[in-house]
């Protein structure tokens, strides 16, 4: 069985503060992807990165950067220096290749930012 | 190019009615997913299509939701009978392929459904 956990339902920063939202999962495939959307208020899943379990490495674009830890099982999302229109849902999703193609999502972390 | 698009964006209907939701996905995309988003949660899996069969049906809740995709594009959720308890959105994403390796699956708007 898989599943994504986001233990951070809510949080609430100020402009220009850095934030992280935590992804932690669980899988028994060896070889799997792991998923980031962002859900603004509009609805649509907009995707953000994929990352597949050989791949440990960190990966930057522009004020996003992500951390993934195979040790820990975490693949945690960084904003940095965070905007107004960074406040949407954020999800963290699994695909094992031994689950079939379907992805299997956390619970979702709002993220607020506050002029 | 076009994304995935769904419609309607909401659909409101009583107890027990039937509905049908549609999903065009990406021009060249053979895979299509159904996925379902009750407020406050992460969507959650519902059917994948690989060009017109359905590859995977385990997500469906019980055999009043049945999907098709005659030719391997448009497809359509069916709803028979529903109940209060299938209000929620109801995401469709495709993706270029479903073979081997996972490809990134993008999504449509949504149709939010309302059962009175």
């Amino acid at each position: 069985a898989q599943k994504v956990t986001q233990a951070q339902t809510e949080i609430s920063v100020v402009e220009k503060e850095d934030v992280t939202l935590d992804c932690v999962y669980e899988t028994r495939d060896t070889t799997y992807y792991l998923f980031w959307y962002k859900q603004p208020p509009s609805g649509e899943l907009v995707f953000l990165i994929r990352r597949n379990s050989f791949d440990e490495q960190n990966e930057i674009s522009g004020r996003y950067s992500w951390n993934f830890q195979k040790s820990t099982s975490s693949f945690n999302f960084t904003i940095t220096a965070s905007q107004v229109v960074d406040s949407a849902v954020y999800f963290c999703a699994l695909s094992g290749y031994n689950a079939g193609n379907m992805l299997t999502f956390g619970g979702g972390t709002r993220l607020m930012v506050k002029p | 190019g076009a994304g995935v698009s769904q419609t309607p964006s909401n659909k409101v209907t009583e107890k027990g009615k039937y509905v049908e939701l549609r999903c065009d996905p990406i021009s060249g995309h053979t895979a299509l997913y159904w996925y379902r988003q009750s407020l406050g949660q992460g969507p959650e899996f519902l059917i994948y299509f690989q060009g017109t069969g359905a590859a995977d049906d385990s997500g469906l809740p019980n055999d009043r939701f049945f999907a098709v995709r005659p030719e391997g594009s448009v497809s359509t959720l069916k709803i028979q009978r529903t109940e209060r308890g299938d209000s929620a959105v109801y995401l469709c994403a495709s993706s270029l392929t479903a073979a081997g390796l996972t490809d990134t699956q993008y999504f449509g708007p949504g149709t939010r459904l309302t059962v009175l």
